[in-house]
């Protein structure tokens, strides 16, 4: 089966870069969507095909993927950033929706 | 507005069968296929299943298939997920969610199914 690594957590600085990968296999090949979802709320939708914001998402929010990492970068970070974020893929071989095991983002 | 409302959940023995709904409303549902989501305590979001627009495909994750049913009636605008043999570890919040081109861009607030063992 295909897995998606993300690391557990990730700790900014307000106003700096936080940057969240998400590793799989050839998941350059893929497209990678995002999550963000805070305590007691539903996801909503950060980032779609690889790079694409939802209306509504700030510009500060932006993605990429090549080779076996996709990337999350949230720039000029806000302590209302602070949630989980999720990185999501479509397993085209066996028909699976595939999410990474989630990374949990501190605004220090 | 998209709206998307589960129900159905609650506290169920082991072994024993749950029937979740998810009420759709502010689209039109008999175009889109839907998910089922689920996220355990304290845990990431696990997928469990999805269905097409028509109901005629339908792909399970590997951790329900066999005991877990999806299912759609596009005259009600209404999602379902039969659950049988229940287990602990079924445990969790259960999404409904609207799929878009294999990503999801909808989600409801979720209802909560308590396995007791």
């Amino acid at each position: 089966s295909y897995v998606l690594t993300q690391p557990p957590s990730v700790s900014v600085a307000p106003g700096k870069t936080a940057s969240i990968t998400c590793g799989g296999n050839n998941i350059g090949n893929k497209s990678v969507h995002w999550y963000q979802q805070k305590p007691g709320q539903a996801p909503i939708l950060v980032i779609y095909y690889d790079s694409d914001r939802p209306s509504g998402i700030p510009e500060r929010f932006s993605g990429s993927n090549s080779g076996n990492t996709a990337t999350l970068t949230i720039s000029r970070v806000e302590a209302g950033d602070e949630a989980d974020y999720y990185c999501q893929v479509w397993t085209g071989t066996s028909d699976h929706c595939v999410f990474g095991s989630g990374t949990t983002v501190t605004v220090l | 507005q998209v709206q998307l409302v589960e129900s159905g959940g609650g506290v169920v023995q082991s072994g024993r069968s749950l029937r979740l709904s998810c009420a759709a409303s502010g689209f039109t549902f008999s175009n889109f296929a839907m998910h089922w989501v689920r996220q355990a305590p304290g845990k990431g979001l696990e997928w469990v299943a999805v269905i097409s627009y028509d109901g005629s495909h339908k792909y399970y994750a590997d951790s329900v298939k066999g005991r877990f049913t999806i299912s759609r009636d596009n005259s009600k605008n209404t999602l379902f997920l039969q659950m049988n043999s229940l287990r602990p570890e079924d445990t969790a919040v259960y999404y409904c969610a609207r799929d878009r081109q294999l990503l999801i861009d909808y989600w409801g607030q979720g209802t909560l199914v308590t396995v007791s063992s």
